[in-house]
C-alpha cells in the first residue's frame, strides 16, 4: 500500500469548492506529519502551494491565493487541500508530499478539471 | 527573483552516465538545502535525492542508490546530479527544487535512456 494515497481525478464547477484529500496509510498517524500541496500545470515544472500540520504550523506559499488552504481530517487520517472559489485556471494536477523516513514522499496526484 | 536552472540532460544509451546541473542565483544558495525530483512521461513526482546545505547530510530514492551521487559547489551556487548506470526506467525531466519544503522549483531537464 503506497504511503500517501490520492483520488486520481476530480471534478467541479466554476465559483464552487474542491476538497483533495491525501490519505496516509495505516499506521501512519497524520497528526505527526506536514503535509505539502504543489499544483502542476501542463508542460510546466510543480509550484508549492502550501504545507499544513496545524492551524499553528502553517505556511501558504508566495504569492498563492488564500483561497487555497491546507486541514487534516484526523478520523480519516488524512490531509486535506480546500479550493474555495474554483476558477478555469485551477485546472492542474494536484500533488501531496510529506518528508517520511528521511525520504520525500509524493502522493500519486489528483488531476482536477474545472467544468 | 529566485531562479534555478537545470542543464546536462540529453538522450544516453543503457548502461550510461550524465550529469545533471542546477544553477541557482536570487538566492543565498549556501544556505539551503536542495533536492532532485524527477517525473517520467506521463506520470507523477518522484523524489530522487536531497543535500543538506552543508553536503554534511545526503539522502536518496531506493531507486537510485548506489548509481547517482547528489553533489553541490556552493561557491559556484551549483548542484549537481551524477548518474551511472542509467536505466531505461530512468527517462524522465528532472527538477531541482529547494529546501525541506520544496519551495521553489526549476523549469526541469529532460533525460532520455534509449539505444
Amino acid at each position: 500500500q503506497a504511503v500517501l494515497t490520492q483520488p486520481a481525478s476530480l471534478s467541479a464547477s466554476p465559483g464552487a469548492s474542491a476538497s483533495l484529500t491525501c490519505t496516509l496509510r495505516s499506521g501512519i498517524n497524520v497528526g505527526t506529519y506536514r503535509i505539502y500541496w504543489y499544483q502542476q500545470k501542463a508542460g510546466s515544472p510543480p509550484q508549492y502551494l502550501l504545507r499544513y500540520k496545524s492551524d499553528s504550523d502553517k505556511q501558504q506559499g508566495s504569492g498563492v491565493p488564500s483561497r487555497f488552504s491546507g486541514s487534516k481530517d484526523a478520523s480519516a487520517n488524512a490531509g486535506i487541500l480546500l479550493i474555495s472559489g474554483l476558477q478555469s485556471e485551477d485546472e492542474a494536477d494536484y500533488y501531496c508530499m510529506i518528508w517520511y523516513s528521511s525520504a520525500v514522499v509524493f502522493g500519486g496526484g489528483t488531476k482536477l478539471t474545472v467544468l | 527573483e529566485v531562479q534555478l536552472v537545470e542543464s546536462g540532460g540529453g538522450l544516453v544509451q543503457p548502461g550510461g552516465s550524465l550529469r545533471l546541473s542546477c544553477a541557482a542565483s536570487g538566492l543565498t544558495f549556501s544556505s539551503y538545502s536542495m533536492n532532485w525530483v524527477r517525473q517520467a512521461p506521463g506520470k507523477g513526482l518522484e523524489w530522487v535525492s536531497y543535500v543538506s546545505s552543508g553536503s554534511g547530510t545526503i539522502y536518496y530514492a531506493d531507486s537510485v542508490k548506489g548509481r547517482f551521487t547528489i553533489s553541490r559547489d556552493n561557491a559556484k551556487n551549483s548542484l549537481y546530479l551524477q548518474m551511472n548506470s542509467l536505466r531505461a526506467e530512468d527517462t524522465a525531466v528532472y527538477f531541482c527544487a529547494r529546501d525541506y519544503d520544496l519551495d521553489v522549483w526549476g523549469q526541469g531537464t529532460t533525460v532520455t535512456v534509449s539505444s
